[in-house]
């Protein structure tokens, strides 16, 4: 069956970086875009990072652009997301996601992993 | 970007009831419309995708109409278990966005 295991979440401080991964298996990882969604504590979801099948294209919201880099190894199964200069409002539930197709819905999501931005 | 926006933020429902939860995109999006349940401490789930497709293993009372920028999530006939969040999102273009989210708590 199709898991997605994210690691990698923690405390830091603001201005700070993390790294995110996420762990995927029970599917082809290389056919498939994946995302990185973030859910803030309390409220709702939003999609900060996309990429495609072959890391060919890549995605950010402005909230994230210049500061979170999305990338995938598909020899590994495995998505990241570098985080660099971390602020508060950063802080949240950090989701993997499976995209069924490049334009449609997330049919897989991770477990998620927690962010917290914080002196 | 797309700016989704459900109505209403939250509604208090008793068992049996129908539910309907709007989602209007900022322009159009064609059918790129999904939903998504959410329960507390979980991670989200699909219900719907685009627009009006059923997901399997979701329950038959959980239907999805609308196109272009209207959209409409239904549940017919609401049980205890149905007590979530619910969102939209659109695929449509990029970066893909959510609304904010629907609460339906059961009375």
């Amino acid at each position: 069956q199709v898991q997605l295991v994210e690691s990698g979440g923690g405390l830091v401080e603001p201005g700070g970086s993390l790294r995110l991964s996420c762990a995927a298996s029970g599917f082809t990882f290389s056919d498939h875009y994946m995302s990185w969604v973030r859910q803030a504590p309390g409220k709702g979801l939003e999609c900060i990072s996309y990429i495609s099948s072959t890391s060919s294209y890549t995605n950010y919201a402005d909230s994230v652009k210049g500061r979170f880099t999305i990338s995938r190894d598909n020899a590994k199964n495995s998505l990241y997301l570098q985080m660099n200069s971390l602020r508060p409002e950063d802080t949240a539930i950090y989701y993997c996601a499976r995209e069924e197709y490049s334009y449609g819905p997330v049919d897989y999501w991770g477990q998620g992993t927690l962010v917290t931005v914080s002196s | 970007e797309i700016v989704l926006t459900q109505s209403p933020d939250f509604q208090s429902v008793t068992p049996k009831e129908k539910v309907t939860i709007t989602c209007r995109a900022s322009q159009s999006i064609g059918s790129y419309l999904h939903w998504y349940q959410q329960k507390p401490d979980q991670s989200p789930k699909l219900l719907i995708k685009f627009a009006s497709q059923s997901i399997s293993g979701v329950p038959s009372r959980f239907s999805g109409s609308g196109s272009g920028t209207d959209f409409t999530l239904t549940i017919n006939s609401l049980e205890a278990e149905d007590a979530a969040a619910y969102y939209c999102h659109q695929s449509s273009s990029l970066p893909h966005t959510f609304g904010q989210g629907t609460k339906v708590e059961i009375k």
